[in-house]
């Protein structure tokens, strides 16, 4: 069974860092390319981030560009989040999702880490 | 790639037939997914390739579009589908959602 579990959330200050994770067991990691996906408190979704299969290509909305990076370890089950510069708009529930193997859908999700940025 | 949801939330009845619209800043084939959302739940991928069936979800759901103007159908709304539901397109890899649609028991 596909099973996705988001670590690492927690309350951090302006500025600060912060790094997510994502244990991927009971399917074949390597093989897919992986997301992040966040939702604000009582707002709709927001695309993060992605990665391919074997981290060749990867992509970033403009929100987060130049202070977010995503990443994974296939020999470990494993996508990453490392944010830094946070911002109180980085506010959010954070979903790692699977996508379908083929055109990107998200056929997967986590069931959320809260990020809370605040002073 | 900007996606435009209608309405913004809509009031239905048990039983009722409910439509929800999407509509893409550019045209997007179809490469359009659709996801529901209950509160306090990750979303869930109900439609993909703007009207394929994802395994498991009811045959109640449909959907229909290509280009620019796609929908989401609800033949019979059950109480288990007040929810919020979220289109999705996978044309750019810049993927981005719309706005949402929150389905409210009338």
């Amino acid at each position: 069974e596909v099973q996705l579990v988001e670590s690492g959330g927690g309350l951090v200050k302006p500025g600060g860092s912060l790094r997510l994770s994502c244990a991927a067991p009971g399917f074949s990691f390597s093989g897919y390319s992986m997301n992040w996906v966040r939702q604000a408190p009582g707002k709709g979704l927001e695309w993060v981030s992605s990665i391919s299969s074997s981290s060749s290509y990867i992509y970033y909305a403009d929100s987060v560009e130049g202070r977010f990076t995503i990443s994974r370890d296939n020999a470990k089950n494993s996508l990453f989040l490392q944010m830094d510069s946070l911002s109180v708009e980085d506010t959010a529930v954070y979903y790692c999702t699977k996508d379908d193997g083929l055109k990107g859908y998200f056929q997967q999700w986590g069931q959320g880490t809260l990020v809370t940025v605040s002073s | 790639i900007q996606l435009t949801q209608s309405p913004s939330s809509l009031s239905a009845s048990v039983g009722d037939r409910v439509t929800i619209s999407c509509r893409a800043s550019q045209g997007i084939s179809t490469s359009l997914a659709w996801y529901q959302q209950k509160p306090g739940e990750a979303p869930k991928l109900l439609i993909f390739a703007a009207s394929k069936l994802q395994t498991g979800v009811p045959s109640r759901f449909s959907g229909s579009g290509s280009g620019t103007d796609f929908t989401l159908t609800i033949s019979s709304l059950q109480p288990e589908d007040f929810a919020t539901y979220y289109c999705q397109q996978v044309k750019s890899y810049l993927y981005t959602f719309g706005q949402g649609t929150k389905v409210e028991i009338k």
